[in-house]
């Protein structure tokens, strides 16, 4: 069974502080990575998308990936109040058309 | 709002009763997925479309599930002899042509099965 492992949370954190929000996945064959943001009662929608290696900035978002340790990170920067809402990991598994979503993590920013 | 629709946005049903949603994605969009979402998780994946073909269909789902693409436009999820386990959220998106494209999902179908 491939898993997307995400600490459901809350995580709370100060406004104007750094959010860091981890995601592990077990199978090594994984290629492409999201992050999904969803708001309490609402649809997710997508807000990082990395395939390499490394790290990728956008804007106050920055996404993190290494392969070798099976672990993808978003950061978000100047955390604001309306950055409150559930993030949800997913992966597309190695040799599967399809993306598996974690359970995703709770987040509070405190004003 | 995505330019995703789902229709009903609510239903209630008794246990045994069959339900019928119907999504209608982005015009250009040719990949159409149906997830379910219970609270506390995230989606799960059911099924997709690439046009009107069904290529993928998740080994958790039952006989009762069914799904179709008529012509490669709108889609519906059926669900026969409905069981209290359905009620969730039922979640429909589309992307432009493949995996790696962006996902816009549509506001959702909540079902209580009573």
């Amino acid at each position: 069974q491939k898993e997307v492992e995400q600490n459901s949370g809350p995580l709370s954190v100060p406004e104007g502080a750094i959010a860091s929000l981890n995601c592990t996945y077990s199978d090594r064959g994984s290629q492409s990575f999201f992050w999904y943001r969803q708001y309490s009662g609402k649809s997710p929608e997508l807000i990082m998308f990395i395939y390499s290696n490394g790290d990728k900035e956008d804007g106050r978002f920055t996404a993190q990936l290494n392969k070798a340790s099976q672990y993808v990170s978003l950061l978000i920067r100047d955390s604001q109040p309306s950055d409150s809402a559930t993030y949800l990991c997913a992966v597309i598994s190695g040799g599967d058309d399809k993306i598996i979503f974690g359970k995703g993590t709770r987040l509070h920013i405190l004003p | 709002d995505t330019g995703v629709s789902q229709d009903p946005r609510h239903k209630i049903t008794k246990r045994g009763q069959n339900v019928t949603f119907r999504c209608d994605p982005i015009s250009e969009h040719n990949r159409l997925y149906w997830y379910r979402q219970t609270l506390g998780q995230g989606p799960e994946f059911l099924t997709y479309f690439q046009n009107e073909a069904q290529l993928e269909k998740s080994r958790l789902l039952s006989d009762r599930f069914s799904a179709e693409r008529p012509k490669g436009s709108f889609s519906t999820l059926e669900i026969q002899r409905t069981e209290q386990g359905d009620s969730a959220m039922y979640l429909c998106a589309s992307s432009l042509a493949s995996l790696t494209d962006t996902q816009y999902f549509g506001p959702g179908t909540r079902l209580t099965v009573l």
